[in-house]
């Protein structure tokens, strides 16, 4: 059981270009939860699916999409990187909305 | 919109001190709250929840945290620190029936031996 993983762990982009992040649980939850990690400013929720073919925006969702690809796997791309997306992204997941949240590992992206 | 305050942003201790952290929200309904540690280079762990009942609630590694409704608020607090508490530690709100978690802006917790 690797609870929820995510891919890739670090990246390094220029501005403009695209890129994935990919995150994936192997807990049968049914929500996922994309946030940021910024310094001072703990983490902030970027966007969420509440259950498998439904998604909706956090508090900071520009310049970001988000895919339910199926119940396990929830994407994060970025279309156009830029340097203020420069941050530390990770993905949670947790089997009710009334539940605890299960976090990954993180991925770490510079944009320069 | 909810907000969570913690108040302190850096702190510092020797081994066995005492520790509390504070953290105040906004929210006036029922709220679920938590406490979240991030050790250097690692991922975020639940420390400890609470939904209801007892408002003192116990977790991991001998931390507790008391739940005051009076005054909005969720303090983290342990007895005596170790070395191995330093680390950042997240208070965090779930908003209604969303599920979705605000959070503060952590404490970086710097336990010297």
């Amino acid at each position: 059981n690797a609870g929820v993983t995510q891919t890739p762990k670090f990246q390094v982009l220029k501005t403009g270009q695209s890129m994935t992040l990919q995150c994936a649980q192997d807990m049968n939850h049914n929500s996922m939860y994309w946030y940021r990690q910024d310094p001072g400013m703990g983490l902030r929720l970027i966007y969420y699916s509440a259950s498998e073919g439904t998604t909706d925006k956090g508090e900071v969702p520009n310049g970001y999409n988000v895919s339910r690809l199926n119940k396990r796997e929830f994407s994060l791309r970025l279309e156009s990187a830029a340097p203020s997306q420069t941050s530390v992204y990770f993905c949670a997941s947790t089997r009710g909305l009334t539940d605890t949240q299960y976090f990954g590992p993180g991925t770490r992206l510079t944009v320069l | 919109a909810q907000s969570v305050s913690q108040h302190n942003h850096h702190v510092i201790l020797s081994e066995a001190a005492s520790l509390e952290l504070g953290c105040n929200y906004s929210y006036g309904g029922t709220v679920n709250l938590f406490w979240y540690v991030q050790y250097p280079g690692q991922h975020l762990q639940l420390l400890l929840k609470y939904f209801s009942g007892d408002p003192l609630v116990k977790g991991i590694k001998g931390f507790e945290a008391e739940f005051i409704k009076s005054k909005f608020s969720f303090n983290l607090r342990k007895p005596s620190v170790q070395w191995s508490d330093t680390a950042e530690y997240f208070c965090a709100v779930k908003e209604g029936n969303t599920g979705k978690l605000i959070f503060g802006q952590g404490t970086t917790l710097q336990v010297k031996p």
